[in-house]
């Protein structure tokens, strides 16, 4: 059964930083990887979508790394801002039902930047 | 526009009691799902349905019967609320794998409080 881990489970740095936060699987066998935003009471944000046929997407500021034999992927946020304070969760879509497969999540990376 | 909306926003309930939930989606795909997030913030598949046809089933009790009467729609009816049933419930939609971008979106979530 597919379980997916986040480290670290809550992160805080200064504005400015670059950080990563990192995802892994335990089946490699998957169809994608998303990553997505949750701000409090809010619903999710989709930021990536990374095909297993790829290793990397960005999206402005944001590059996110899957390496698929290892199990791996990581999330790269460059010179990071207060608005990015959210909690940040990896996803897999694993093959199964068909074709509408569901996701299976991480826990989420808790992020606070600091002013 | 909103992707993927659910109705309503919070909900709360006496125990024993039935209520629904409901779910839209206008980005045209063909598969919808049901997630809870439970107290600790841990996201879980609970059903997926393609074309209106049930396709996953997480082990979930047979008090939550979904429905969806389009391919545009996906309800949730649960009957005989207990208390472990408060949690936030998302909706979400993408394309079934193989027939577009798999890339999910998500509602902003019911906040279900059982009383």
């Amino acid at each position: 059964k597919q379980e997916v881990t986040q480290i670290p489970a809550a992160l805080s740095v200064p504005e400015g930083e670059n950080l990563v936060l990192n995802c892994s699987f335990t089946d490699s066998a998957i169809y994608n990887l998303q990553w997505f935003r949750q701000d409090p009471g809010k619903g999710l944000t989709s930021l990536l979508l990374i095909q297993s046929s790829q290793r990397e997407q960005t999206s402005g500021r944001l590059n996110a790394s899957l390496d698929k034999s290892s199990g791996r992927s990581t999330l790269y946020i460059a010179a990071s801002q207060p608005g990015d304070s959210a909690t940040y969760l990896c996803a897999v879509r694993v093959y199964s039902g068909g074709g509408a497969d569901g996701l299976t999540f991480g826990k989420g990376t808790h992020l606070i930047i600091q002013p | 526009d909103t992707a993927v909306s659910q109705t309503p926003k919070y909900l709360v309930t006496q125990m024993g009691n039935d209520k629904s939930i409901k779910c839209e989606q206008n980005l045209g795909h063909d598969t919808m799902y049901w997630y809870k997030q439970d107290s600790k913030k841990f996201l879980k598949i609970m059903f997926s349905y393609n074309n209106k046809e049930l396709i996953i089933n997480e082990t979930v009790p047979n008090r939550f019967s979904p429905k969806s009467p389009d391919k545009a729609h996906l309800n949730l009816h649960i009957n005989s609320l207990e208390l472990g049933d408060s949690a936030v419930y998302f909706c979400a939609s993408s394309y079934k794998r193989g027939t577009g971008n798999t890339e999910a979106f998500f509602g902003q979530g019911t906040r279900l409080t059982v009383v």
